[in-house]
Order: C-alpha cells, then sequence, then structure tokens
C-alpha cells in the first residue's frame, strides 16, 4: 500500500539556522509529490511540487526540495529559518492523474527557537 | 481570485445528529476533494467531486456522504455523528485532473459532545 513517512515528530531550530525535513515514500510508480505547510486554526498552503523534469523544485518562502528516486526521499530545506516559519509540515503524494486522492505524511512540527 | 471558502467555521453538535458542511470552490475550479483530520489519524481523504460526479472516495463509513452543484460548490454530510467524527474538515479544489495542484480552505472545525 502506498505510505508517507516524515520520520521527525517534531524539529527544534534556531532562527537564522538551517532547516531539512524527511520525506520518505512507498510507490511502485513515480509519484506526484507536495510539501504543505498549516499554521495554527489554518488550512494547508502549498509550499512546493513535484510533477516531473528538474528533480530540485523551488518553492515560495524560500524553500526547495529535492526529489531522490533511488531514496524515495523528497526533504525540504531552507537555508535560514525565521520566527514565522514555525508551523506544522505536511508531505503529501498524488498517486496519478486520474485519482486525486492525496496520501498524507503525519507532519512535522517545526519550533524556532530564538 | 478568492480562495476556497468554508462554512461554518466552527460547530458543535451532539452525539447522535447529523451536521452538514460547505464548500465553495475557487472560481473556475471543477475538482472538490475533501479530508479529515485529526490529531491520531492525521489527514484522511475523504472523496472526491468532479462535474457533479463523486470520483474517488477515501476509506470512511456511508454516514459520510457528499455531493457536489452544478455550480461546482460542495457539501458533505455526516450522519449519526460519533465523539470520532470531531475533527477539523478540509476542503480543497483544483481546476480538472487528479495530481494538480489542490488549494485549501480554511477547514471547518467540528466537535461531538
Amino acid at each position: 500500500a502506498q505510505s508517507v513517512t516524515q520520520p521527525d515528530i517534531h524539529i527544534t531550530v534556531s532562527e537564522g539556522a538551517s532547516l531539512e525535513l524527511r520525506c520518505n515514500y512507498s510507490y511502485g510508480a513515480t509519484p506526484y509529490l507536495f510539501w504543505y505547510v498549516q499554521s495554527p486554526g489554518q488550512g494547508l498552503q502549498l509550499l512546493l511540487k513535484y510533477f516531473s523534469g528538474d528533480t530540485l523544485v523551488q518553492g515560495i518562502k524560500g524553500f526547495e526540495a529535492e526529489f531522490k528516486r533511488s531514496q524515495s526521499s523528497f526533504n525540504l530545506r531552507k537555508p535560514s529559518v525565521h520566527w514565522s516559519d514555525a508551523a506544522e509540515y505536511f508531505c503529501a503524494v498524488g498517486l496519478s492523474a486520474s485519482n486525486y486522492q492525496l496520501i498524507w505524511g503525519a507532519g512535522t512540527k517545526l519550533i524556532i527557537k530564538p | 481570485k478568492a480562495g476556497v471558502t468554508q462554512t461554518p467555521r466552527y460547530l458543535i453538535k451532539t452525539r447522535g445528529q447529523q451536521v452538514t458542511l460547505s464548500c465553495s470552490p475557487i472560481s473556475g475550479h471543477r475538482s472538490v476533494s475533501w479530508y479529515q483530520q485529526t490529531p491520531g489519524q492525521g489527514l484522511q481523504f475523504l472523496f472526491e467531486y468532479f462535474s457533479e460526479t463523486q470520483r474517488n472516495k477515501g476509506n470512511f463509513p456511508g454516514r459520510f456522504s457528499g455531493r457536489q452543484f452544478s455550480n461546482s460548490r460542495s457539501e458533505m454530510n455526516v450522519s449519526t455523528l460519533e465523539l470520532g467524527d470531531s475533527a477539523l474538515y478540509l476542503c480543497a479544489s483544483s481546476f480538472s485532473q487528479g495530481g494538480e495542484t489542490q488549494y485549501f480552505g480554511p477547514g471547518t472545525r467540528l466537535l461531538v459532545l
């Protein structure tokens, strides 16, 4: 069965430090890959997505992610975090162009130390 | 363009009641998906509608149902509410195809007492 794993439930980083959030998926074909962010009491906002092509994807708010087929990973990175980045981050997999269901990771809560 | 809107934002019901939640997609979007988010189960796909037809369905009991109208607005209904139905219900819209970006509304927080 398809699954998405975000191994870190919480991550704490200092403001200005670099960030990497891990995401691994289990799926037979090349999936559509997404990272979303959710601030407290808010809906989900798309940070970036990978459908095909260049495996390094740039997103909003200075985030990027790299698709590594050999490792079934799609890790999210940011070179320097800001206090406003504190939120919960979700990795999701879309199965195909004909199936709109998204499979979600459990989320990683990012805490920023001043 | 206005974003995805969901009404109501907050709702309190008691066990056994039924509830209807509404979602208005972004103008021009024809696909609407519904998700349930709980601390224990995370985000789970409920169903997806396109042009008034349910295209995909998640693994939820028949108490959970939905529909889509000709203007792409969608409603989901939960009958015979249980305590475990307390959750944030998120609606997402996209233009058409599966795999495209889904844009999420702020959600409806349902509390079942």
